[in-house]
């Protein structure tokens, strides 16, 4: 089966860029995305098709995917992006595969 | 957008339970719907799928005991569950599908279902 893997946490400090990667198998030939999930909350569309922004969505993220790796990126880190970040993506075997999720600390 | 689950709450394992999303908003009959599930302190976990034409998808770990089903003239979706296990505990979320893609563009608040004797 298809697996997604994510750093379980990044930390960052307010006002810089902050990177969450999402390994898998030539996940450069698929479309990744990613959630946004703060506590108590539902998770929220951030990046699609690797690197389109849903409307409502700061232009601080953006999203790239190449190789093995996919990546969110926010730039200018603010206190209200710390949140838990889920990237997905869909595979022929697995279908619909979430990444275990990476914690973003904002300090 | 809008979309409200209910139907959720305790159950013994073996047990059934039915869940169902109301949506409001959109054209539902135009959209495909999904369930996704997260465990307490866990990941995401997509459960199943339903296209605008009633194709239906799941994932190993509930096929065969899991059915989803949409009534269009309601605007609703359903999730059967049968032969609950203590490791179908979790929060259930109903998404829309985002049109073209396999990805997830609004949720609703989820209803937790718990399953234990």
């Amino acid at each position: 089966s298809y697996e997604l893997t994510q750093p379980p946490s990044v930390s960052v400090s307010p006002g810089q860029t902050a990177s969450i990667t999402c390994s898998g198998d030539k996940l450069g030939d698929k479309f990744a995305c990613w959630y946004q999930q703060k506590p108590g909350q539902s998770p929220m569309l951030v990046i699609y098709q690797d690197s389109k922004r849903p409307s409502g969505i700061p232009e601080r993220f953006s999203g790239s995917n190449s190789g093995n790796t996919a990546t969110l990126t926010i730039s200018g880190t603010q206190a209200m992006d710390e949140a838990d970040y889920y990237c997905q993506a869909w595979d022929s075997s697995t279908h619909v595969v979430f990444g275990g999720g990476t914690k973003l600390t904002v300090l | 957008v809008q979309l409200v689950e209910s139907g959720g709450g305790l159950v013994q394992p073996g047990g059934s339970l039915r869940l169902s999303c109301a949506a409001s908003g959109f054209t539902f009959s135009s959209y495909d719907m999904h369930w996704v599930r997260q465990g307490t302190g866990k990941g995401l976990e997509w459960v199943s799928a339903i296209g605008t034409a009633g194709d239906t998808d799941y994932p190993g770990s509930v096929k065969g005991r899991f059915t989803i089903s949409r009534e269009n003239a309601k605007n609703s979706l359903y999730l059967q569950m049968n032969s609950l296990r203590a490791g179908d505990t979790a929060v259930y979320y109903c998404a829309r599908g985002l049109r073209g893609t396999y990805n997830f563009d609004y949720w609703g608040q989820g209803t937790l279902v718990t399953v234990s004797s």
